[in-house]
């Protein structure tokens, strides 16, 4: 199946600093990807959009200032959480498919965000 | 995409089958019924999706009732790396954005 790599895995960062998050569809071409948050004991949930060429489409509650998505490429799409806090400590995913029905999304490994 | 329910945790023998129930009953008769699952601390995985009909592939197997109101993922000979969290997942197309509810936590033990 196709193959979704998201890089770093782990990383931890200094409170009020800005970590780049990077996810790539290695053998297809994504016009949309998907960003998700999860927080321990909790499930996935959506923050936003990436749509290539445009912005992002942000859920509500999710602050655009904060966490910037560029998807400049067809096959990359970067998350940047800004200013970190530790409140923002998770497990961020993101997920790649073909759009359209009877379709299947192809998640990336995760990249596990410590702020301290 | 339709609500989901599922049992929030399942318990299961290594080499039994594994059955996991998920109720939606207000799923439209344009959305398809996706599973994926998580283990710990890992992406999601996609299993199998369907729409009307049961499907099987090489990791489970997806029972759907006549009403598309309910379905059933069956792991077949379950083994201690199918403990995980599973998702069932009622939307249009799986390539779009999903949207999870809690899943259901199997733990398959010796």
């Amino acid at each position: 199946g196709a193959v979704v790599s998201q890089h770093p895995s782990r990383v931890i960062c200094k409170s009020g600093t800005s970590v780049k998050i990077e996810c790539r569809s290695l053998d297809f071409q994504a016009t949309t990807m998907f960003w998700y948050r999860q927080f321990p004991k909790q499930s996935l949930m959506l923050m936003a959009t990436s749509n290539e060429g445009s912005k992002a489409t942000y859920e509500q509650g999710v602050e655009k200032d904060k966490f910037l998505i560029n998807h400049a490429s067809l096959t990359l799409s970067t998350l940047t959480v800004t200013s970190a806090h530790p409140e923002d400590s998770s497990f961020y995913i993101c997920s790649a498919g073909s759009a359209g029905p009877n379709t299947e999304a192809f998640f990336g490994q995760g990249t596990r965000l410590t702020v301290v | 995409d339709a609500k989901t329910t599922q049992p929030p945790s399942m318990d299961c023998a290594e080499g039994r089958a594994a059955n996991l129930p998920c109720n939606h009953s207000t799923i439209s008769g344009n959305e398809y019924v996706y599973w994926y699952r998580q283990i710990h601390s890992q992406g999601p995985q996609y299993i199998i999706h369907g729409l009307k009909n049961n499907e099987t592939n090489e990791m489970a197997s997806l029972i759907i009732t006549e009403d598309r109101k309910s379905s059933t993922l069956i792991l077949p000979h379950a083994t201690l790396r199918d403990t995980a969290v599973y998702y069932c997942i009622a939307v249009t197309g799986g390539g779009n954005k999903l949207t999870f509810g809690t899943g259901t936590q199997l733990k398959v033990e010796l």
